[in-house]
């Protein structure tokens, strides 16, 4: 099993709709828990960290659910500009060690007129 | 501006000749580490380092090395490429005490 995964997609949906990924874990000892975006042929940026209370930036809310070991990225009104990779990254203990980032292989998302 | 900067951003070579990509990062980072991306299996991490002259190998390391001399700098070097290493790469640095990772905007590698 992987240690993290996510499902590649693509998710193709309109402007305006909403969307979700999730990504499972299998490490029940991590700590941290990020979402990062990936253009095409970019590097991956931060989008945001995960918060154990769930956490909202936006028209971004990103929820964790350690019982589960999943966490999930929710986009409202999804816009053209969205269209991107989202990388879905744990580290097994939080900061203040060199923990590694593990990253899952990413979920496509194509936001279309 | 703060930033990780690698170079080339592009290159072709051929099985056997040394290459050396370029990472430097200007953020005072203590964390630097070098990550292949192919298709389908996501980023893997090849080498790190904590600080300077400490390094340790990541997921896939062979093939690889990587020097800390200094610690803005952590070049990584293919000593006898070979087209198995055909990737794209990317350089990251972060805080010690942070999760947070910046990368590098990527070297697209060809290896014939």
């Amino acid at each position: 099993r992987k240690e993290v995964e996510q499902d590649p997609g693509p998710f193709n949906v309109p402007e305006g709709a909403t969307v979700a990924f999730n990504c499972t874990y299998s490490n029940s000892a991590s700590q941290s828990f990020f979402w990062y975006r990936q253009d095409c042929r970019k590097e991956p940026k931060l989008l945001m960290s995960v918060y154990s209370s769930g956490n909202e930036d936006g028209r971004f809310t990103a929820q964790l659910n350690r019982a589960s070991q999943y966490i999930s990225l929710l986009i409202r009104d999804s816009k053209l500009s969205d269209s991107a990779t989202y990388l879905c990254v744990v580290t097994p203990r939080d900061t203040g060690t060199a923990s590694k980032l593990t990253f899952g292989t990413g979920t496509r998302l194509q936001v279309t007129l | 501006e703060a930033q990780v900067t690698q170079n080339p951003r592009y290159l072709i070579t051929v099985t056997g000749k040394k290459l050396t990509v370029t990472c430097s990062q200007n953020m005072n980072h203590e964390y630097m580490s070098w990550y292949r991306q192919d298709p389908g299996l996501g980023l893997r991490q090849i080498y790190y380092s904590m600080n300077v002259e400490v390094t340790d190998k990541g997921d896939v390391p062979e093939g690889y090395k990587v020097s800390r001399k200094e610690k803005r700098n952590f070049p990584l070097i293919l000593e006898s490429p070979s087209p198995n290493q055909t990737s794209l790469y990317f350089c990251a640095s972060r805080m010690l005490a942070k999760n947070i990772q910046y990368f590098g905007a990527g070297t697209r590698l060809s290896v014939l």
